[in-house]
Formats: C-alpha cells, sequence, structure tokens
C-alpha cells in the first residue's frame, strides 16, 4: 500500500520570507504523480503544484517550487517571498494507478506573520 | 462553468437518519470521487466512479453508498448515519483518472449526533 507522510504538522514563517515543506512517499511502482494542495480557512482544495514521477525537472509555479528526489522517495515544497495569502493547510498527495486513487498525508499548517 | 458544486453546505443528521449528499460537475470530467477529511487524517477516499454506471469502493466505504446514472452527478448516500460519520465530504472530479488534475467541490460539513 502507498502512504504519504508529511512529518511538520505546523510551520511559521514570516511574510517575504521561504518556508519549506517536507513529504515522503513510499510506493513500488515507477510510474507516478505527485501533488501539493492548498486548503485556506475557506475549506477549498486547490491545486498548488504537480510532477509527473517520469520527469527528472523539478515543477515551478511562481513562487512555488518542488523538490523531486525521485531515489528518496522525496517532494518537498518550498513557498519564496511568503504572503498572508499563503496562510493554508497544505496537503502532499500521490496518485499512482489508473484508477485515480490520491493518497494524501495529515497535512501541514502554515502561517505567514506580519 | 461552475466547475464541481455540492450541497448542502452544512447539516446536522440524528443517529440513524439517512441522507443524500449531492455532487454535480458541468466539465463533462468522466472521473468522479468523495473523499472524507477528518483532523489530523488528511483527506481518505471512500468511493470512485470512472463513468456512469462503474463505481468502486475506496479506503472507507462502510456506511457510505453511491451510484452514477449521468456523466455529471455522482451523490453519495447515508444510510443510516453515525457520529463516526461526522466528518467534511468533498467531491472532486477529473477529466481522466491518471495524473491529471482533481478538481474538489467546496466540500459538505457534516455533524451526526
Amino acid at each position: 500500500a502507498q502512504t504519504v507522510t508529511q512529518s511538520q504538522p505546523e510551520m511559521s514563517v514570516q511574510e517575504a520570507e521561504t518556508v519549506t515543506l517536507s513529504c515522503t512517499y513510499d510506493t513500488s511502482e515507477n510510474n507516478y504523480y505527485l501533488f501539493w494542495y492548498k486548503q485556506p480557512p475557506s475549506r477549498q482544495m486547490i491545486l498548488v503544484i504537480r510532477q509527473e514521477a517520469y520527469k527528472q525537472q523539478n515543477a515551478t509555479e511562481n513562487r512555488f517550487s518542488v523538490n523531486f528526489q525521485k531515489a528518496a522517495k522525496s517532494f518537498s515544497l518550498k513557498i519564496s517571498d511568503s504572503q498572508l495569502g499563503d496562510t493554508a493547510m497544505y496537503f502532499c498527495a500521490f496518485l499512482t494507478d489508473s484508477w485515480g486513487k490520491l493518497q494524501f498525508g495529515a497535512g501541514t499548517q502554515v502561517v505567514v506573520t506580519p | 462553468n461552475a466547475g464541481v458544486t455540492q450541497t448542502p453546505k452544512f447539516q446536522v443528521l440524528k443517529t440513524g437518519q439517512s441522507m443524500t449528499l449531492q455532487c454535480a460537475q458541468d466539465m463533462n470530467h468522466e472521473y468522479m470521487s468523495w473523499y472524507r477529511q477528518d483532523p489530523g487524517m488528511g483527506l481518505r477516499l471512500i468511493h470512485y466512479s470512472v463513468g456512469a454506471g462503474i463505481t468502486d469502493q475506496g479506503e472507507v466505504p462502510n456506511g457510505y453508498n453511491v451510484s452514477r446514472s449521468t456523466t455529471e452527478d455522482f451523490p453519495l448516500r447515508l444510510l443510516s448515519a453515525a457520529p463516526s460519520q461526522t466528518s467534511v465530504y468533498f467531491c472532486a472530479s477529473s477529466p481522466w483518472p491518471l495524473g491529471e488534475t482533481q478538481y474538489f467541490g467546496p466540500g459538505t460539513r457534516l455533524l451526526v449526533l
């Protein structure tokens, strides 16, 4: 069975600073996809970034970037130039089989302070 | 394009009552799914569907039923509500299962007394 582990329950960062969220996963599959979702207080799940395992290049979306280490089964998210609107719960998610079953980590609460 | 919609937003039930959580999408997505979110546990898959007439169980299916008669709708039925089903429920859809981004609805908060 696949598992996703987010070891940091909460992280605090000041505005304009950088924060990195960790995520590790366990799988025997070779082809899979990884996602970071953001859940602000509104509760809406918002896709932040997506990584395909067969691509070596790390995905980036504006201030968000990932460090994908396939051999280490690690998928960390870096938020640069943090903004107050980045305050949210962040979930790492893993997708492997053809039936689209996302496996989520427990989440990391990010608090951005002025 | 409304995306994925869910109703109701909030519901209180008594133990033993039944109800249906509605989910609809207007993006012509084949894949739809239901998750529940509990504190400290992330989201867990309840049921999913890869097209009209095709459904299957996820990680935590007990106490829930689904059906998919149309591409647009994917209701989740609680047959006899229990306090353990108090949770936030999310519906999601994607155009194809593997690798595609899943788009989530706004969620339904359910409280079972």
